[in-house]
């Protein structure tokens, strides 16, 4: 148990253009749901906690109107970066809980790259 | 000062060798302490919490040190298939990542 898919698992796109990524768990109900980035050699770094039904935190200096996310059911959250840009290429990696904080499961991440 | 500081290595051992990867964290009011395993071009999987009391998996083994406020895993008998980076997880009222260590086990 416990599975959480993301899609797409790798996409290209050109600057400018908006990209949506998926974040599901299969098999049980997440009453929240984490976004994180993670530049190559370097740590996962949060970027946004989302409950369900409500408007998702971000953490100091991620753009809320660039970086949206929306979870508007127990087992979907999606992040749109909007005008994508080079320096956004990155691995997204989403992960959700049941109970909170500290039983996070992972997606398998999303490798976005930005033309 | 980052919140949670790994030695990047890499570690590049033989097979059957024992290391030793440490971990320092800067918040003491962090409360729970956890060791992921990375491998490339993957999500992080859960490799073991880390107790007060210390607690062992197999042939992990996971320490805490709250006074010096730093986190061990000791991997024994390592195996090829540990290659991979493992990062240190402080949580406090978010989860922090450390950068992670990077092994490489050698035939």
């Amino acid at each position: 148990g416990a599975v959480v898919s993301q899609h797409p698992s790798w996409v290209i796109c050109k600057s400018g253009t908006s990209v949506k990524i998926e974040c599901r768990s299969l098999d049980f109900q997440a009453t929240t749901m984490f976004w994180y980035r993670q530049f190559p050699k370097q740590s996962l770094m949060l970027m946004a906690t989302s409950n369900e039904g409500s408007k998702a935190t971000y953490e100091q200096g991620v753009e809320k109107d660039k970086f949206l996310i929306n979870h508007a059911s127990l087992t979907l959250s999606t992040l749109t970066v909007t005008s994508a840009h080079p320096e956004d290429s990155s691995f997204y990696i989403c992960s959700a809980s049941r109970t909170g904080l500290y039983e996070q499961y992972f997606g398998p991440g999303t490798r976005l790259t930005v033309t | 000062r980052k919140e949670v500081e790994q030695d990047p290595g890499p570690f590049n051992v033989p097979e059957g060798a024992t290391v030793a990867f440490n971990c320092t964290y800067s918040n003491s009011a962090s409360q729970s302490f956890f060791w992921y395993r990375q491998d490339c071009r993957k999500e992080p999987k859960l490799l073991m919490s880390v107790y007060s009391s210390g607690n062992e998996d197999g042939r992990f083994t996971a320490q805490l040190n709250r006074a010096s406020q730093y986190i061990s895993l000791l991997i024994r008998d390592s195996k090829l298939s540990d290659s991979a980076t493992y990062l240190c997880v402080v949580s406090y009222n978010d989860m922090r990542f450390g950068a992670g260590t990077r092994l490489t086990v050698k035939p």
